[in-house]
């Protein structure tokens, strides 16, 4: 069983259209990072979420972006109004062990999102 | 600026050892992280390096040097599954998760 699972798998939406991604780690943890990864480009750092508060986020984490824990389980990540340029793989992770620093990352299986 | 160069891709044959290397250059340093990604998956752990030297781990050893802002993988008895995209990461700052991210060295394996 995967420790984070991400839901939908992939998601094809139209431009200017709301999209939510889904992430349900298998055990409570305080720090959730979302990260992504345009095709064929490098991993991106988006926002980081601790404590039920965003913590740091990027440059690209603007205002049609937003984070929640609706339900104390699961992390959601939020865009508004799609643009095409929004079209990546969109991954969760949470810290690979206790030391959160030493053991990287785990990261869910990812949602593929296409943009038309 | 931050800056992470890898080579962009790499070749080897299957049951030798291929070493692949990276250079930073980022404003602060507090860790080196490798993973491997196959295509169309999320990255995966492979390994950390905080201190100057050898970090092995069965089959794949990491090495950093941090006076040269330098890092390899190095990966021994290559499988045919070992072919993936090997993405080096650092921490620029401590109580920072913020990774800056290598564009990654994609390694094709050949029997």
């Amino acid at each position: 069983e995967p420790e984070v699972t991400q839901t939908p798998s992939h998601q094809v939406t139209q431009m200017g259209q709301e999209v939510i991604l889904r992430c349900v780690p298998i055990s409570n943890h305080l720090y959730f990072y979302w990260y992504r990864q345009i095709l064929g480009q490098k991993v991106e750092f988006l926002v980081s979420f601790y404590n039920n508060e965003i913590s740091e986020k990027s440059e690209i984490f603007d205002d049609q972006f937003s984070v929640e824990r609706p339900d104390g389980s699961n992390f959601t990540l939020k865009i508004r109004s799609t643009k095409l340029e929004d079209s990546a793989m969109y991954f969760c992770a949470i810290p690979g062990g206790r030391d959160r620093v030493s053991y990287g990352y785990t990261f869910g299986s990812g949602t593929r999102l296409t943009v038309v | 600026g931050q800056n992470i160069d890898q080579p962009t891709e790499m070749t080897a044959t299957e049951g030798a050892i291929v070493q692949i290397n990276c250079t930073y250059q980022t404003s602060g340093f507090n860790g080196l992280f490798w993973y491997q990604q196959h295509a169309g998956e999320a990255p995966t752990f492979l390994s950390y390096n905080v201190l100057d030297g050898l970090e092995e781990k069965g089959r794949f050893s990491s090495f950093l040097s941090r006076s040269k802002g330098y890092s390899y993988l190095l990966l021994k008895e290559l499988q045919m599954k070992d072919s993936a995209s090997y993405l080096c990461a650092v921490n620029p700052r401590i109580g920072n998760y913020q990774l800056i991210w290598g564009a990654g060295t994609k390694l094709i394996i050949k029997p």
